[in-house]
């Protein structure tokens, strides 16, 4: 089991629903990400906590909303989402300074988010 | 501009072949991380390598291979005696430190690699 677990695996979701991802790490890591997959995207950062703090939004709407209520959990609250926010959403922790360029991620293994 | 580029979208090759993915990377700072990651069909980009920019010597683990040249910003990633357990999404990443920006990591597009039997 990878120390980076997701829930859910799969979510189908209305453009007016409420909905939340959830990322848990067992590695003791104190920094988290979320990353979106995109078909034929590179992987785009969407958020960085480090200590629980957030220290990076990539200009990612407001419909997105994180939450890192310890150094073990972060959530992705979505809110009134696109067809086009439609991707695999990949949690991923760090040991160590997010702004040290020598951090290994470590992914999850995902949430495919439909939005019909 | 993409900071990462990998311009193999998808290969295949035959079991027991050679395969080599490429990865080309572009950055100012003198100081960074390149990284190699593994997607099998479950998921998760599972870690295969790191490397620093002071140290270009090759690297070799089991039938994974890896050659990281400055002077072509290149870091090349080889499968030897390919296996049908090797088939999945591989991407290549850059990661830089500048200072007080926080660390920023660029990932390619992936390259897929499937291995016939």
């Amino acid at each position: 089991e990878t120390g980076v677990t997701q829930t859910p695996r799969h979510l189908v979701m209305g453009m007016t629903n409420k909905k939340s991802l959830k990322c848990e790490q067992h590695l003791g890591h104190n920094a988290m990400y979320w990353y979106k997959q995109s078909a034929k995207k590179p992987l785009e950062l969407m958020f960085v906590y480090s200590l629980e703090e957030r220290v990076e939004n990539n200009s990612v709407p407001s419909r997105f909303s994180p939450e890192c209520p310890n150094s073990s959990h972060l959530f992705l609250h979505l809110h009134t989402l696109q067809p086009e926010d439609s991707a695999l959403y990949l949690c991923a922790s760090s040991q160590g300074a997010s702004n040290s360029g020598a951090n290994v991620l470590t992914f999850g293994a995902g949430s495919r988010l439909t939005v019909l | 501009a993409q900071k990462v580029t990998q311009a193999q979208t998808e290969i295949s090759v035959v079991e027991k072949e050679d395969v080599t993915l490429d990865c080309v990377y572009e950055t100012r700072d003198t100081t960074y991380y390149l990284f190699w990651y593994k997607q099998p069909p479950s998921g998760e980009l599972v870690f295969l390598i790191r490397r620093n920019s002071f140290d270009e010597q090759n690297e070799i683990s089991g039938r994974y291979s890896w050659n990281f040249q400055k002077s072509t910003s290149s870091f090349n990633f080889t499968i030897t005696a390919s296996q049908v357990v090797d088939s999945a999404v591989y991407f290549c990443a850059l990661s830089e430190a500048p200072p007080n920006t926080g660390n920023q990591f660029y990932f390619g597009t992936g390259t897929s690699l499937t291995v016939i039997p």
